[in-house]
C-alpha cells in the first residue's frame, strides 16, 4: 500500500543553518504531496504542495520539488528562524476524483532552532 | 478562511464515561476525518467520512464510533472511555475541488483519569 518515510528527528539547528528534511513516499499512480506543520500546541496546517511531478511547493522561505524519478518531496530552506521550531509532517493523498480516500501521512519530524 | 471548530480544547473525563468531541467545518467539505495523535505514533486515522450520514474506519476504530448527520458536524464518540484513550485528538475536512489538502482544527486534549 502507499506509504510516506521521513527522516526521523528531532533534528536540531542554530539560527540561520540550512535545512533539509528528507521524505519518500511509495505510491501507485501520481499522488498529490504535501508538507505540513504543527505548532507547539496546535492542530496542524498546511505549508506547501506539489500535485505533479517536477512541481515545487513553496511557502514561507520553504520549499520542496516533486521528483518522481526519486520517489521524494524533500523540505528545505535556506536560512531557518527560531519561530520554525516545530514538527514537520510529510504527506501523500491519492489522485482520486470520488470520495474515500486517505492521506498517508509520515511519522513527523520535530525540528528545534537555537537563537 | 477554512475554518475547522473543534468544541472543546481540554477535557478530563472518567473511566467508562461517554465522551462526546464535537467538530464544525464552514467550507462546505465532503470530506471529514477524525484522527488521535501520540508521542512517537505520529498521527493515526480513526474514522472518517467523506458524505453525511457515511463513515469508514480508519486504522485504529476500536473503542469509537462515529455520526455525520449533517455536511458540517463530524461527532466522534468513546462510547466508555479507557485511560488508553488518553490522547490528542484532531478533526479535519477536505474536499477534492480545493486539492485535498486536508485543514485541521486546533486538537482537544483529552485525559482520562
Amino acid at each position: 500500500g502507499d506509504s510516506v518515510t521521513q527522516m526521523e528527528g528531532p533534528v536540531t539547528l542554530s539560527e540561520e543553518a540550512f535545512l533539509t528534511i528528507n521524505c519518500t513516499y511509495t505510491a501507485t499512480g501520481y499522488p498529490s504531496l504535501f508538507w505540513y506543520v504543527q505548532y507547539p500546541g496546535e492542530g496542524l496546517q498546511l505549508l506547501l504542495k506539489a500535485t505533479k511531478a517536477d512541481d515545487k511547493g513553496s511557502n514561507k522561505g520553504f520549499e520542496a520539488t516533486y521528483r518522481k524519478e526519486t520517489t521524494s518531496f524533500h523540505l528545505e530552506k535556506g536560512s531557518v528562524q527560531v519561530s520554525d521550531s516545530a514538527v514537520y509532517f510529510c504527506a501523500l493523498t491519492p489522485r482520486v476524483n470520488t470520495g474515500g480516500f486517505k492521506t498517508i501521512f509520515g511519522a513527523g519530524t520535530r525540528l528545534f532552532v537555537k537563537a | 478562511d477554512v475554518k475547522v471548530t473543534q468544541s472543546s480544547r481540554y477535557l478530563v473525563k472518567r473511566t467508562g464515561e461517554k465522551v462526546f468531541l464535537e467538530c464544525v467545518q464552514d467550507m462546505d467539505h465532503e470530506n471529514m476525518f477524525w484522527y488521535r495523535q501520540d508521542p512517537g505514533l505520529g498521527l493515526r486515522l480513526i474514522y472518517f467520512s467523506y458524505d453525511v450520514k457515511m463513515k469508514e474506519k480508519g486504522d485504529i476504530p476500536e473503542g469509537y464510533s462515529v455520526s455525520r448527520e449533517k455536511k458540517e458536524r463530524f461527532s466522534l464518540i468513546l462510547e466508555s472511555a479507557s485511560t488508553n484513550q488518553t490522547s490528542m485528538y484532531l478533526c479535519a475536512s477536505s474536499s477534492v475541488w480545493t486539492g485535498n489538502t486536508i485543514y485541521f482544527g486546533e486538537g482537544s486534549w483529552l485525559t482520562v483519569v
